[in-house]
């Protein structure tokens, strides 16, 4: 099993509305993370969980916040987004180790976010 | 920084057409070279990856050799399919993270 299944799909967000994002693997992978995509554009490293723990956040604006509950699950959480937020919202999951980028990172489908 | 480069797209192709997707790469040191695709409406797939040079890399027909004196890492295929058409990303790693290019949008008439 390879997946990594992202939920929900499509999300439909008001600025002043709270929800979150799930993310599972059940590939035993250690290392977790959350990607932004915007229309046309390469995916952007949001956030890096290693062994559960925040190893790298890109400075990414407190309105989002991630969250992993355990070794399978990775949330992200959002509060007060603009409108600018609008994006496909990508997690990813791979083996961990000293060499963390060497490893093969499987990624779901997405969440696609719509803030209006 | 580290950064990579690949061609703009979108590119058009037909059936059974040879493909090459140029990418080239900047990075101090000797980083694993990937190139991901991303089919519509779906998150990335690993395509296929080298590690050191002159590794080749190949899957599904498609093959890319790391060339550390031109740092590039060309993605061909030599008959591509209508079921090709996606968008198409060379990525480095680097200090723990991926590096993406800005990704090629390949598609393919019948």
């Amino acid at each position: 099993d390879t997946e990594v299944t992202q939920t929900p799909k499509h999300l439909v967000m008001g600025m002043t509305n709270k929800k979150s994002l799930k993310c599972e693997q059940h590939m035993g992978h250690r290392a977790m993370y959350w990607y932004k995509q915007k229309a046309k554009k390469p995916p952007e490293l949001m956030f890096v969980y290693s062994y559960e723990k925040l190893s790298i956040n890109e400075s990414v604006p407190s309105r989002f916040s991630p969250e992993c509950p355990n070794s399978s699950l990775l949330n992200l959480h959002l509060h007060a987004l603009q409108p600018e937020d609008s994006a496909l919202y990508l997690c990813a999951s791979s083996l961990a180790g000293n060499q963390l980028a060497k490893n093969i990172q499987y990624f779901g489908a997405g969440t696609r976010l719509s803030v209006l | 920084g580290d950064s990579v480069t690949q061609m703009e797209g979108p590119v058009t192709l037909s059936e059974e057409a040879f493909l090459t997707i140029n990418c080239t790469y900047t990075a101090t040191g000797y980083p694993s070279l990937f190139w991901y695709v991303q089919y519509p409406g779906e998150g990335l797939q690993l395509l296929l990856k080298a590690t050191k040079a002159d590794d080749k890399g190949s899957n599904k027909g498609f093959e890319a050799t790391y060339r550390k004196e031109t740092t590039s890492f060309h993605l061909e295929k030599g008959s591509v399919q209508v079921s090709d058409s996606a968008v198409y990303f060379c990525a480095l790693e680097s200090a723990s993270k991926i590096i993406f290019g800005s990704g090629t949008r390949l598609s393919i008439r019948p």
